[in-house]
């Protein structure tokens, strides 16, 4: 069965910090896999996603994630964090429908973010 | 493009009582998802449609909780009767197909006391 850790459950940050949060999935197969936030209030929306190919994927609002197979990992970056980018954060995974996936969206536990000022 | 749409946005029950969410997918989206997101944690999936069949329900509570996906369309969760342990942000998600991603409402929060 797929799984996804993330191992930062809270995360402090100040302004114009870089981050990284960390993110492993644990299928052996061909995988897509995406970060979702949750701002305060607001419904989950989609931050970026893979795939395939270029394994660094850009997404929304400066956030960055890149695909490693080899450690089975998809963490997220941003050079440069503000203060709006409060929110919690969750990874995800599906099977890919090259494997034969059935479309069971799985997430991580999520890490709450909160850049201060 | 209209999003997921859920109803009730909040419900405060007794337990024992029973309850109905209700989710309207994006139009023409073939999957729809049930997740329960106990606070301080991620979302678990209860139950997964595709078009008005279920695919997987391996996490849903069958002793109480109940869904459907009448016509491919519309879907609403029961629960019945609630425990205390209920309590949690209930969301509903859809997805056009497996090569794009999942859009989801602004949830159901459940409060049962």
């Amino acid at each position: 069965a797929q799984s996804v850790s993330q191992h930062n459950h809270h995360v402090i940050l100040s302004e114009a910090a870089s981050l990284e949060l960390g993110c492993n999935y644990s299928y052996g197969g061909t995988v897509n896999l995406f970060w979702y936030v949750q701002y305060p209030g607001q419904h989950l929306q989609l931050l970026l996603k893979y795939f395939s190919g270029d394994p660094l994927v850009k997404g929304i609002k400066g956030f960055e994630a890149e695909f490693i197979k080899s450690k089975f990992s998809f963490n997220l970056r941003k050079p440069s964090v503000q203060w709006s980018d409060t929110a919690e954060y969750f990874c995800a995974v599906t099977r890919s429908i090259l494997t034969g996936g059935g479309n069971k969206l799985t997430f991580g536990t999520g890490t709450q973010l909160k850049v201060e000022l | 493009e209209a999003g997921v749409a859920q109803s009730p946005r909040y419900k405060i029950i007794e337990k024992r009582q029973s309850v109905a969410f209700w989710c309207n997918p994006i139009s023409g989206h073939a999957t729809l998802y049930w997740y329960q997101q106990i606070l301080g944690q991620g979302p678990k999936l209860l139950i997964q449609f595709q078009n008005n069949g279920v695919v997987d329900d391996s996490q849903l509570p069958k002793d109480r909780f109940s869904a459907e996906r009448l016509k491919g369309v519309d879907s609403t969760l029961k629960i019945q009767p609630a425990k205390l342990e209920d309590s949690a942000v209930y969301l509903c998600a859809s997805r056009a197909d497996p090569n794009t991603e999942a859009f989801f409402g602004q949830g159901t929060r459940l409060t049962v006391v």
